[in-house]
């Protein structure tokens, strides 16, 4: 079974310059997160969808970063502009189930590293 | 208090030692527990859920207690292939609605020849 796809693997921009990111989560999962990982630190949630609706995105910085998943299967997180700190990891993941159901694993993406100079 | 608070680490043991994670949380209502193991950059992943009665699977063993809000993982006769970081991860939220998982910082684990 395919994983979780995302494109480019490695980006470097300057910072005030736009950058964007591509998922494809498993076939048949409805639910799709964008997660964002600093060095030396665990994943944070920046935005949750089920389907193509957004259910949290209450982490997600709605100045310069917008994601959407327009027919519920691909999703693009797009950052403009970007700054230093948003240097990390952008992270990908996917699960059948909405919720923390018992047995809903959630499956990560090889990530999205951006370097922001 | 941070959210999930573990272990700094790193932790460096011989192949075949004993070792032990431990992780706290602050939100007394979580339901749902796990820990993920992450390689070298590499993403992400589960490797047990933790149930409140506890479970092992084969060397390893997570274990529980509400009352204390802690979440520990033991790792038996170390591996060199068990070298990762290993991430504490709770859902904060109860029910089934946003699953919105929070991880801890990670502790490392090197498993030396």
């Amino acid at each position: 079974e395919a994983g979780v796809a995302q494109s480019p693997r490695y980006k470097i921009i300057e910072k005030r310059q736009s950058v964007a990111f591509w998922c494809n989560p498993i076939s048949g999962h409805a639910t799709l997160y964008w997660y964002q990982q600093i060095l030396g630190q665990g994943p944070k949630l920046l935005i949750q969808f089920q389907n193509n609706g957004v259910v949290d995105d209450s982490q997600l910085p709605k100045d310069r970063f917008s994601a959407e998943r327009l027919k519920g299967v691909d999703s693009t997180l797009k950052i403009q502009p970007a700054k230093l700190e948003d240097s990390a990891v952008y992270l990908c993941a996917s699960s059948l189930k909405v919720g923390g159901l018992s047995g809903n694993t959630i499956y990560f993406g090889e990530g999205s590293w951006l370097t922001v100079v | 208090r941070k959210e999930v608070e573990q272990d700094p680490g790193p932790f460096n043991v011989p192949e075949g030692a004993t070792v032990a994670f431990n992780c706290t949380y602050s939100n007394s209502a979580s339901q749902s527990f796990f820990w993920y193991r992450q390689d070298c950059r590499k993403e992400p992943k589960l490797l047990m859920s933790v149930y409140s009665s506890g479970n092992e699977d084969g060397r390893f063993t997570a274990q529980l207690n509400r009352a204390s809000q802690y979440i520990s993982l033991l790792i038996r006769d170390s591996k060199l292939s068990d070298s990762a970081t290993y991430l504490c991860v709770v859902n904060p939220l109860p029910g089934a609605g946003s699953y919105q998982l929070t991880f801890g910082k990670g502790t490392k684990l090197s498993v030396i020849p």
